[in-house]
C-alpha cells in the first residue's frame, strides 16, 4: 500500500486547514469524472464525481470543481484531518454505457495532514 | 466496499508458475475489471468483462487470461508469472457510471 505514494507529487497540510488537490485531464471528449483517496494498503475508495455539464459539485466537506476550457479538475479538502491523509487520483471516462466503457487514471496525489 | 471480495489477498509465488486470483462479488454486477497498480504508473486496466463469457483486453494484457463462467466471479491467470508481474492486482465493478474496486491483492514473484 504505501509503494502506491512513491513518485507521486505530495501536498502537506496542517489539520484544519483546506486542502486543493489538482488534476489534468487528458480526453476533451471526455464527460464524466470520478475522484478517488487510497489509503495505505486498501484499495481506491469513491469520494465524488461531476458531469461535464456541471463545473462545481459539493459533498461533505469536498468540493469538485471541473474546467473544461483548460481541461483541470481540482479536490476541495475542507477541514482536513489526519484520517485524509492518503493518495488521491481523478478518472475520466466517454459515456456510461457499451462495452468501450473504461476508465482513465491520473496517477495521483499523496496527501499527508500534520496533526 | 460494493460487495467485492478478492482473494488471495497475498501471495508470493516464483518465476514460471501460474498463478491465479479470484474477484468475488454479491451484487450481480455485469462488467467487472482486473487492473494493476505500480509506483509511477498508477491503475492500468488489465482485462475486463461486459458479461459471462464476455471479455476483452486492456492496455496491459500481455501475459493475462482472464474467465467469468458466472456473473459473480472473474478470475485473472498468469500463466507463467515473472518478476515483472510483481504487483498489486484490484478488481472493479461498474456500479452506475462509476467503478468500484475490491481491496487488492499483492502479488510477489521471485
Amino acid at each position: 500500500g504505501e509503494s502506491v505514494g512513491l513518485h507521486l507529487p505530495t501536498l502537506s497540510v496542517q489539520e484544519g486547514d483546506n486542502s486543493i488537490i489538482n488534476c489534468a485531464y487528458s480526453n476533451s471528449a471526455s464527460d464524466y469524472f470520478i475522484w478517488y483517496k487510497q489509503e495505505s494498503g486498501k484499495g481506491p475508495q469513491f469520494i465524488i464525481d461531476i458531469r461535464s455539464n456541471m463545473d462545481k459539485r459539493q459533498g461533505q466537506r469536498v468540493t469538485v470543481l471541473l474546467n473544461k476550457t483548460v481541461k483541470h479538475l481540482s479536490l476541495q479538502i475542507a477541514a482536513t484531518q489526519p484520517g485524509d491523509s492518503a493518495v488521491y487520483f481523478c478518472a475520466e471516462t466517454m459515456g456510461s454505457g457499451g462495452s468501450n466503457y473504461k476508465l482513465t487514471f491520473g496517477k495521483g496525489t499523496l496527501l499527508t495532514v500534520n496533526p | 466496499d460494493a460487495g467485492i471480495t478478492q482473494s488471495p489477498r497475498h501471495k508470493v509465488t516464483e518465476t514460471g508458475t501460474p498463478v491465479t486470483l479470484r474477484c468475488h462479488q454479491t451484487e450481480n454486477h455485469r462488467y467487472m475489471y482486473w487492473y494493476r497498480q505500480d509506483p509511477g504508473h498508477g491503475l492500468r486496466l488489465i482485462h475486463y468483462s461486459y458479461g459471462v463469457k464476455d471479455t476483452d483486453k486492456g492496455e496491459v494484457s500481455d501475459g493475462y487470461s482472464v474467465s467469468r463462467s458466472k456473473t459473480e466471479d472473474f478470475l485473472l491467470t498468469l500463466e507463467s508469472a515473472t518478476s515483472s508481474q510483481t504487483s498489486v492486482y484490484f478488481c472493479a465493478i461498474k456500479g452506475g457510471e462509476t467503478q468500484y474496486f475490491g481491496p487488492g491483492t499483492r502479488l510477489l514473484v521471485l
